[in-house]
């Protein structure tokens, strides 16, 4: 198993507060993925990094934001929780060997589920 | 715009049947696609993937996929399935000359004995 690990991987907060979800990663990867998870949706990409403090938007990145200051760290930040943010939120890496991250498989993390009340 | 659409949400099988996981894909150009299975409680894990060459592609435990070009599609399959294979299933899709890996919404094959 790739090494991916996600803290916490539960957390219940309030409307209104920050959160951070933190991936961990021993692979030595460059690129790493934040999605989130939803029934009727599958996964939707929030933001990725294609490096240390190169990070770039996805299809569902309003109300995130990331930070990737070390190459096996990539944080997830919920500035201010809503409730449409209840989700399970997972991390993923690919090996960044090609150059273009599309062609190449990401592994993944456990998850976390993040209940926003 | 590049979208991938799984046609069944629930597959219901018995132990030891067949089972087809439909996927289909909308795009203009050439694409990689995935399969990819959640079991209970985990993260995704590839089953297998088609980037060039052999249009039937095999994958872990006893899986294979189809590419149809014509057709848009790349259908999963298993001759017999087990009790174990219950999980959720999801195909992606990529584009040559994009940077974005879509998911499907995942067809989740339960299987009985």
């Amino acid at each position: 198993d790739a090494g991916i690990t996600q803290s916490p991987r539960h957390k219940v907060t309030e409307t209104g507060t920050p959160v951070t979800l933190r991936c961990h990663q021993t692979e030595n990867h460059r690129y790493m993925y934040w999605y989130r998870q939803d029934p009727g949706h599958g996964l939707r990409l929030i933001h990725y990094s294609y490096g240390v403090k190169d990070t770039d938007k996805g299809e569902v990145s309003d109300g995130y934001s990331v930070s990737r200051s070390k190459t096996e760290d990539f944080l997830l930040t919920l500035e201010s929780a809503t409730s449409s943010q209840t989700s399970v939120y997972f991390c993923a890496i690919s090996e960044g060997a090609s150059g273009r991250r599309t062609d190449e498989t990401q592994y993944f993390g456990p998850g976390t589920r993040l209940l926003v009340l | 715009a590049q979208s991938v659409t799984q046609l069944d949400s629930q597959v219901p099988v018995f132990e030891e049947a067949p089972v087809e996981l439909r996927c289909n894909y909308s795009s203009s150009v050439s694409v990689y696609l995935f399969w990819y299975v959640q079991y209970p409680n985990q993260g995704l894990q590839l089953l297998l993937k088609y980037l060039s060459g052999s249009t039937l592609v095999k994958g872990i435990n006893g899986f294979e996929a189809e590419f149809n070009k014509s057709q848009t599609s790349f259908h999963l399959r298993k001759p017999s399935v087990h009790i174990s294979d219950t999980a959720e299933y999801f195909c992606a899709v990529s584009e040559f000359n994009t940077d974005k890996l879509i998911f499907g919404t995942g067809t989740r094959l339960q299987v009985f004995p």
